[in-house]
């Protein structure tokens, strides 16, 4: 079955230390998109990519930082200077254009040590 | 700039009563918009969209959103609510400047009362 995988479910960071979360995904679209979401704010956008290569900054990237080697593969590192990283990290992809849909994974809890 | 301003962050509704769930869209072009819901530690799957064919728009599991540009809302609603319903439902305008960002409101959390 085609979809978005995130893992792992649950992180656990210690202070000063950089972690990675995975997303990856076999639906062969071109844009993915990393959010972060804390209670009664809804989803804040961190970075995104169209395409290969390329991503641009979103809303809160600072303390963040990602990559995109592979079309099927969109890794978000949070590093140690990210200083409020409690949060629920969603991973979502979609063709990209303006009205279409996004596909996302199922989430990764991040916690603090 | 575009944004999305969902009213309520939580709204209870009897089981068979009807679920209204509001969504107002800033936007200086036509938008295009979308409601999601969010099961526990689950993702977003999307319920409908909007894109300009219909001003009513039927999605999933009984749900459906009318598209009313005089009053800049998108509000979703279903007659009878379920137990089933009960989920965290976002609002979200799609960025026509050409970056195709989404910006998504800051949810409401629906709870159904047996």
């Amino acid at each position: 079955d085609g979809g978005i995988t995130q893992s792992p479910k649950y992180l656990f960071r210690k202070e000063g230390q950089n972690v990675t979360l995975s997303c990856e995904q076999n639906l062969n679209h071109d844009a993915m998109y990393w959010y972060r979401q804390d209670p009664g704010q809804g989803l804040r956008l961190i970075y995104y990519s169209q395409i290969v290569n390329d991503f641009q900054k979103g809303d809160i990237a600072e303390g963040y930082s990602v990559s995109r080697e592979k079309k099927e593969s969109f890794p978000l590192t949070v590093t140690s200077a990210q200083k409020n990283p409690t949060a629920f990290y969603l991973c979502a992809s979609n063709i990209a254009g303006a009205n279409e849909k996004l596909f996302f994974g199922s989430g990764t809890q991040l916690s603090v040590l | 700039a575009q944004s999305v301003t969902q009213l309520g962050s939580h709204v209870s509704v009897s089981e068979g009563a009807l679920v209204l769930l509001r969504c107002n869209y800033s936007s200086s072009v036509p938008p295009y918009l979308f409601w999601y819901v969010q099961y526990p530690n689950q993702g977003l799957q999307l319920l409908l969209k909007y894109t300009s064919a219909a001003t009513l728009v039927k999605g999933i599991n009984g749900f459906e959103a009318e598209f009313k540009k005089s009053e800049t809302s998108f509000h979703l609603t279903k007659p009878s609510a379920h137990m089933s319903d009960a989920a965290e439902y976002f609002c979200a305008v799609s960025s026509t400047s050409g970056t195709y960002k989404y910006i998504f409101g800051t949810g409401t959390r629906l709870k159904v009362l047996a």
